[in-house]
């Protein structure tokens, strides 16, 4: 089935620091992929999103590529912000069916710090 | 873009009643909608998927009489915690697809803390 293995957290930077969270998946033909963010008590947003190999998704400086040879999605930003502190959830949907429900990773908190 | 609505957003209620959340698509209709559990600094886990006019789809190990869901419509999806009990507090969070979004986009309600007291 598909999962998706996040790198772990907690993750604290200082403001303007660079940031990566590694994301990598396991699915069957070409999933989409998408990062979500959650700030506290609040619902999920979508943050940004591939729908096809070497498509780059981007939003408000975040940046993740789609890798199918690698099979990753990793999220980056050249520059984090003390507003930019919440938890981050990579997350997959597959092709047709009920493989198009949404696939979570495990969630990354970062906060940053002034 | 699409918007999801869910109510509410808080509830503390006593344990052995029955507290129902509401999700709504504001902005389209939605055949399919889903309902995730999050325990604290932990993943969202699926918890059903929700069929407009047909019953709901449970994950393995969810209670289906313990959560009930009613999906009457194309715009609305309840979820009822019936004999709620302090096990049962956690963080709902539905969400749906706009089927016109070919990118399969979905979209989050802001979610709804329940406390069982």
């Amino acid at each position: 089935g598909n999962s998706v293995t996040q790198m772990e957290g907690p993750v604290t930077l200082s403001e303007e620091a660079f940031l990566t969270i590694n994301c990598t998946y396991t699915a069957t033909g070409y999933p989409s992929l998408f990062w979500y963010v959650q700030y506290p008590g609040e619902g999920l947003q979508l943050l940004l999103k591939a729908t096809k190999a070497d498509d780059k998704g981007s939003n408000k400086g975040f940046e993740a590529t789609y890798r199918k040879e690698t099979t990753s999605f990793h999220l980056e930003k050249g520059s984090v912000q003390v507003s930019d502190s919440a938890v981050y959830f990579c997350a997959l949907s597959g092709v047709s069916g009920s493989a198009r429900q949404l696939t979570f990773g495990s969630g990354t908190q970062l906060t940053v710090l002034p | 873009g699409a918007v999801v609505s869910q109510h509410p957003s808080w509830v503390i209620c006593k344990s052995g009643t029955s507290v129902k959340i509401e999700c709504r698509s504001l902005d389209f209709q939605a055949t399919t909608m889903f309902w995730y559990r999050q325990f604290p600094k932990q993943s969202l886990m699926l918890m059903a998927t929700s069929n407009e006019g047909s019953k709901a789809t449970y994950e393995q190990g969810v209670e289906k009489d313990k959560f009930l869901i009613n999906h009457a419509s194309l715009t609305l999806s309840t979820l009822t915690v019936t004999s709620a009990h302090p096990e049962d507090s956690s963080f709902y969070i539905c969400s749906a697809r706009d089927p016109q979004d070919i990118n399969y986009g979905y979209t989050f309600g802001s979610g709804t803390r329940l406390t069982v007291v």
